[in-house]
């Protein structure tokens, strides 16, 4: 089955620093990787998607980036700001209806003001 | 539209107790999942069901059971519980619709086993 690997457990950053998280997949056939912000006693929410036909994908301060030859894709956060402070996730699945995610375990960023 | 909802939010259970944490959706969705997530080690899939009457194990179905009876409802049933089983449980929802990829997860539910 699929493993995927998130890289670091923790991040610590100043605020307006930008922060970097990586993750590596070993299923060649995975197509679809979310990343899910988890705010403290909170639920994860979806905050960006990349599909494996796109190399980059950007939302205002956040941007993915995917390279399917090396199966590892990276989540860039810029201008950091205490809000930002939580647990990412990223994941990665076939991308159909029957398809499950897979997560990595995950990576506490802290911003500090 | 409340989306994904679970009970209870808090749970403490004594050692080979049985409980059922409770899942219900309200926005029509075709597959819905249990995860739990300890400390550290990110969310791991325990059953997912692609509709009603139609359940299959995910990475971690040891001690659990579920079932599907209609589209709203997929309660996780632990017979036995063990201290292992001490976590935060989530339950998920997603469209069938091929694009639409994304999970809408319930607030949670914490479970201790002492």
């Amino acid at each position: 089955g699929e493993n995927v690997e998130q890289h670091p457990s923790t991040l610590s950053v100043q605020e307006g620093d930008s922060a970097v998280i990586k993750c590596t997949y070993s299923d060649s056939a995975s197509n679809y990787f979310p990343w899910y912000k988890q705010e403290l006693g909170k639920r994860p929410q979806l905050i960006i998607d990349i599909r494996s036909n796109v190399g980059e994908k950007k939302d205002q301060r956040i941007a993915v980036t995917l390279n399917k030859t090396a199966k590892h894709f990276s989540l860039h956060i810029t201008e950091t700001q205490p809000e930002d402070s939580a647990v990412y996730f990223c994941a990665a699945s076939t991308g159909s209806g029957y398809s499950t995610l897979t997560f990595g375990k995950g990576t506490m960023l802290l911003v500090s003001p | 539209n409340a989306g994904v909802t679970q009970t209870p939010k808090f749970r403490i259970l004594k050692i080979g107790q049985s409980m059922t944490l409770q899942c219900t959706q309200d926005m029509n969705h075709n597959y819905m999942y249990w995860y739990r997530q300890d400390p550290g080690m990110g969310l791991k899939l325990i059953y997912y069901s692609v509709g009603a009457g139609i359940t299959d194990k995910g990475e971690v179905p040891n001690g659990y059971n579920v079932s599907r009876s209609t589209t709203e409802d997929f309660p996780l049933r632990l017979e036995l519980a063990a201290p292992s089983q001490t976590s935060v449980y989530f339950c998920a929802s997603k469209d069938r619709d091929i694009g639409a990829n994304v999970l809408t997860f319930g607030a949670g539910s914490r479970l201790t086993v002492l």
